[in-house]
């Protein structure tokens, strides 16, 4: 795997608690990107960052926060976390370039919302 | 609204045989196309990218084609394994490099 930890792996938590997930990366990839993955609805994007304090939204943003303070991580937010945000996430990294852009994804963070 | 469409049901193929996955898509223009695999339990890993003037790709025993005409994409593996057995994700290459995924194809190679 490309130099990409999430951390924690596996997360328990109770509704309307916040929970932070890290993404972690010694490529000095400009891009991170965080993603959601659902049965039935693939993969999502949640926010992504372009650059450091550099970020904007995806997909389906709405309850989540995010923030770039150093090039190497990546944290997202559940302010308060429901159960409709039990999900797996995963953290992707790129370095655009003209060739095309491939990603690198984490190993994934499994959170359950009870 | 852009929409990736990928034959959510499971393809089973025989050891041996040439494994054929769908990507459609539309409302969307890349400039490329993505294929990844993803094994249970892991995150998804790239394998091959398209431009959208290139109509076909190759590396090893998987081909990729892509008809921006048809907006259409065919990723093929042959001579497929076992070990092939796994989910391939589609991804069309937007803005800012992001990513938009189709919902995969689970693959099932058998003996």
């Amino acid at each position: 795997d490309a130099g990409i930890t999430q951390s924690p792996r596996h997360k328990v938590t109770e509704t309307g608690t916040p929970v932070t997930l890290r993404c972690h990366q010694t490529e000095n990839h400009r891009y991170m990107y965080w993603y959601r993955q659902d049965p039935g609805h693939g993969l999502r994007l949640i926010h992504y960052s372009y650059g450091v304090k550099d970020t904007d939204k995806g997909e389906v943003s709405d309850g989540y926060s995010v923030s770039r303070s150093k090039t190497e991580d990546f944290l997202l937010t559940l302010e308060s976390a429901t159960s409709s945000q039990t999900s797996v996430y995963f953290c992707a990294i790129s370095e655009p370039g003209q060739g095309g852009t491939e990603a690198f994804f984490g190993q994934g963070t499994r959170l359950t919302v009870v | 609204s852009q929409k990736i469409e990928q034959n959510s049901e499971a393809l089973n193929i025989q050891e041996g045989k040439t494994a054929t996955l769908t990507c459609n898509y539309t409302n969307y223009s890349p400039a490329y196309l993505q294929w990844y695999r993803q094994d249970p339990g892991r995150g998804p890993v790239f394998l091959l990218l398209i431009r959208e003037n290139e109509k076909e790709k190759r590396k090893e025993r998987l081909k990729v084609t892509f008809d921006t005409t048809l907006k259409q994409s065919l990723f093929h593996i042959t001579a497929s394994q076992p070990a092939d057995s796994a989910t391939y994700l589609c991804a069309l290459t937007g803005t800012a490099s992001k990513l938009t995924f189709g919902t995969g194809t689970r693959l099932q190679v058998t003996l």
